[in-house]
């Protein structure tokens, strides 16, 4: 069974600052995919960005980035820039290839992004 | 593209009675449904995944006849929460993945159930 690991339950970053989110994994697997949600205080669950393993090349979305390291199995999400908006709970997924499409999530962060 | 809906947002029911939440895909058609439930300031726990024309998969220790699952076409599934009771009060998540884009959930906004 696979699962995801997020050491910080909470973190705050001044606005305009950079700030990265920790997420590490545990699977036998070769083949798989990584996540990174958003919920906000609507409590809408929103993709950030996505990891296919087989990549090498860390997957970015305009101010958030990916780090990547398939041997540690970590996978830490950077928010660039940040904005008020970022404020949220930040969930890091795993989806193997052959699960159906099933999505194991870790316990969230919670970001606050402060004035 | 790719939204999800739920209906409704918010319910409040009493103890004994039975309540049913939609869960739609708007624009696309969905192969695979999942629905979760998260208590506060914890993570999503999957509790089924529906698959379109067949039975619903519940997970370990989900009560299949207290929580009725039905994906009768590409685009609805149901969770019909039977006999809710106070403890049942929780927030429910479903989402959905599409034929094309096989790799990606898109969720719903959630539905607050409230037993009184």
């Amino acid at each position: 069974a696979q699962t995801v690991t997020q050491s910080q339950p909470e973190m705050s970053v001044q606005e305009a600052e950079t700030v990265t989110l920790s997420c590490t994994y545990d699977t036998s697997e070769s083949n798989y995919y990584l996540f990174w949600y958003k919920q906000p205080p609507s409590r809408q669950m929103i993709l950030v960005i996505r990891q296919e393993a087989y990549k090498q090349q860390n997957a970015t979305e305009n101010r958030f980035s990916v780090n990547f390291q398939k041997a540690a199995k970590s996978f830490s999400l950077k928010i660039s820039d940040s904005q008020l908006g970022d404020t949220a709970m930040y969930f890091c997924a795993f989806m193997k290839y052959s699960a159906g499409n099933m999505l194991t999530f870790g316990g969230g962060t919670r970001l606050m992004v402060k004035p | 593209g790719a939204v999800v809906s739920q209906h409704p947002s918010r319910v409040i029911c009493k103890s004994g009675t039975s309540v049913k939440i939609e869960c739609r895909s708007l624009d696309f058609q969905a192969t695979t449904m999942f629905w979760y439930r998260q208590f506060p300031k914890q993570s999503l726990m999957l509790m089924a995944t529906s698959n379109e024309g067949s039975k619903a998969t519940y997970e370990q220790g989900v009560e299949k006849d207290k929580f009725l699952i039905n994906h009768a076409s590409l685009t609805l599934s149901t969770l019909t929460v039977t006999s809710a009771h106070p403890e049942d009060s929780s927030f429910y998540i479903c989402s959905a993945v599409s034929g094309g884009n096989q790799e990606t959930q898109y969720f719903g906004p959630g539905t607050r159930l409230l037993v009184l």
